[in-house]
């Protein structure tokens, strides 16, 4: 079985460029995670979503993150504009109303 | 404020001997824990978990151990392997069902 799939695995860009993350959940999983991966704050929830909608963004760090999911199988994480200090590994998480969540391999991000 | 507290950032042991992870929270209303372990380059994966209800639970190698009142839970792998050096990640729950609250992570390194 697949699990949930991240696109892309590295990006590489300049600043004040657009990015977009994408992210794949588990087949039938009704929950969707976007975290971030730092040293310093090491792993922290940006935000999520129950069955589509958003439920919690507040720790989207400021208004240049965006983040939708417009259908069960789609979420897409963009940053514009972005800057180095958000250079960072970005994690999609998907869970089926447990705790478990079932993470992607994540998206390293560098952005110089 | 951090509510899940890994203050260890990185711990080595022997080969064979037993590696021993700790976790301490403040939110008293959390009543699920879970540790999660991230090799490089590869989402976080579930390893094992603990109900509040519980003081212990045990899986092959891997031991939780939860104290509630001193609001403190532990990792114990007996014996640690070379393929067990990874990042371990200490997350919990309340019963509202928010989500998962991470540490920042140890880093166990496991010496042949």
């Amino acid at each position: 079985d697949a699990g949930v799939i991240q696109s892309p695995r590295h990006e590489v860009t300049e600043m004040g460029q657009e990015v977009t993350l994408r992210c794949k959940p588990i087949s039938g999983h009704n929950s969707l995670f976007w975290y971030r991966q730092t040293m310093m704050r090491g792993l922290e929830l940006l935000i999520y979503f129950n069955n589509n909608v958003p439920i919690d963004d507040s720790g989207m760090p400021e208004d240049r993150f965006s983040a939708k999911m417009p259908n069960a199988s789609f979420s897409t994480l963009k940053i514009q504009p972005s800057e180095p200090r958000d250079s960072a590994v970005y994690f999609c998480a998907s869970s089926l109303g447990g705790f478990e969540q079932f993470f992607g391999p994540g998206t390293r991000l560098t952005v110089l | 404020d951090q509510q899940v507290k890994q203050n260890s950032p990185s711990l080595s042991v022997q080969e064979g001997r037993i590696s021993i992870l700790n976790c301490d929270y403040t939110n008293s209303m959390f009543d699920y824990f879970l540790w999660y372990k991230k090799y490089p380059a590869e989402g976080p994966t579930f390893l094992i978990s603990i109900s509040s209800i519980k003081d212990k639970n045990e899986d092959g190698r891997f031991t939780v151990f939860l104290n509630k009142s001193a609001k403190h839970l532990s990792l114990h792998i007996v014996p640690s392997q070379p393929g067990d050096s990874a990042v371990y990640f200490c997350a919990a729950s309340d019963p509202g069902n928010t989500p998962l609250v991470f540490g920042k992570g140890t880093r166990l390194s496991v010496i042949a």
